[in-house]
């Protein structure tokens, strides 16, 4: 089984501010196969990046993917109040999925 | 519009049995692989197995966790996948998500695109 970790565990930046997120697998990892999530209280989680660095529909250019092999980061530029949530890594590539265990995005 | 609607979650016994359904509306089911994740309270994702779509014949992974437990299956003619939870433990509680994929579009494989609104699943005697 692949193993995601994610860092930080908590991250609290200010409106306007860059929020980088990292994400490493225990194996490398297709790019084409890592996607990011985004899961506000009480809701389901949104798709915002598939294969690495595509923005899924609807997701603002603000978010944005980067990486290969075992080390991936998801940046958010030009932080705003709506983007306080959790994020979540997830490798498909292996016929086991897993997620990484998230990072909360505190928006001060 | 697209949509996934999950139901059959409620209390289970611990040892007994338990069918998810997800309803999906907009697509065609049989084109897509389905898969199912689960959130215990306050937990991150877990995800929990998936059904791969008719071209690939529907097969099926599960996570080690639920191996041999859950199984997944699919009724493409009525738009609706399963999820059936055989032998429930008290970690098996948690929200259950209907989520559409992964899958190939263009050349690019896509995630988890469409989620359900979730399930609530308790294990308790």
């Amino acid at each position: 089984e692949v193993v995601l970790t994610q860092s930080p565990g908590t991250l609290s930046l200010s409106p306007g501010e860059r929020a980088t997120l990292s994400c490493r697998t225990s194996q490398s990892v297709s790019s084409s196969h890592l996607a990011w999530y985004q899961q506000k209280p009480g809701q389901a989680p949104r798709l915002l990046i598939y294969g690495a660095s595509s923005r899924a529909t609807g997701i603002p250019d603000r978010f944005s993917g980067s990486g290969s092999g075992t080390d991936f980061t998801l940046t958010i530029s030009r932080l705003e109040p709506e983007d306080s949530a959790v994020y979540y890594c997830q490798q498909y590539a292996s016929s086991v999925y897993t997620f990484g265990q998230g990072t909360k995005l505190e928006i001060k | 519009e697209v949509q996934l609607v999950e139901s059959g979650g409620g209390l289970g016994q611990p040892g007994r049995s338990l069918r998810l359904s997800c309803t999906a509306s907009g697509f065609s089911l049989g084109d897509y692989a389905m898969s199912w994740v689960r959130q215990a309270p306050g937990k991150g994702l877990e995800w929990v197995g998936f059904t791969r779509s008719n071209i690939y014949s529907g097969t099926t992974e599960y996570a080690a966790s639920v191996k041999g437990r859950f199984s997944i299956s699919r009724d493409d003619s009525k738009s609706v996948a399963y999820l059936q939870m055989n032998s429930l433990k008290s970690e098996d509680t948690a929200v259950y998500y209907c989520t559409r994929g992964p899958f190939m579009r263009y050349g690019d494989w896509y995630g988890l695109d469409v989620w359900g609104q979730g399930t609530t699943v308790t294990v308790s005697s």
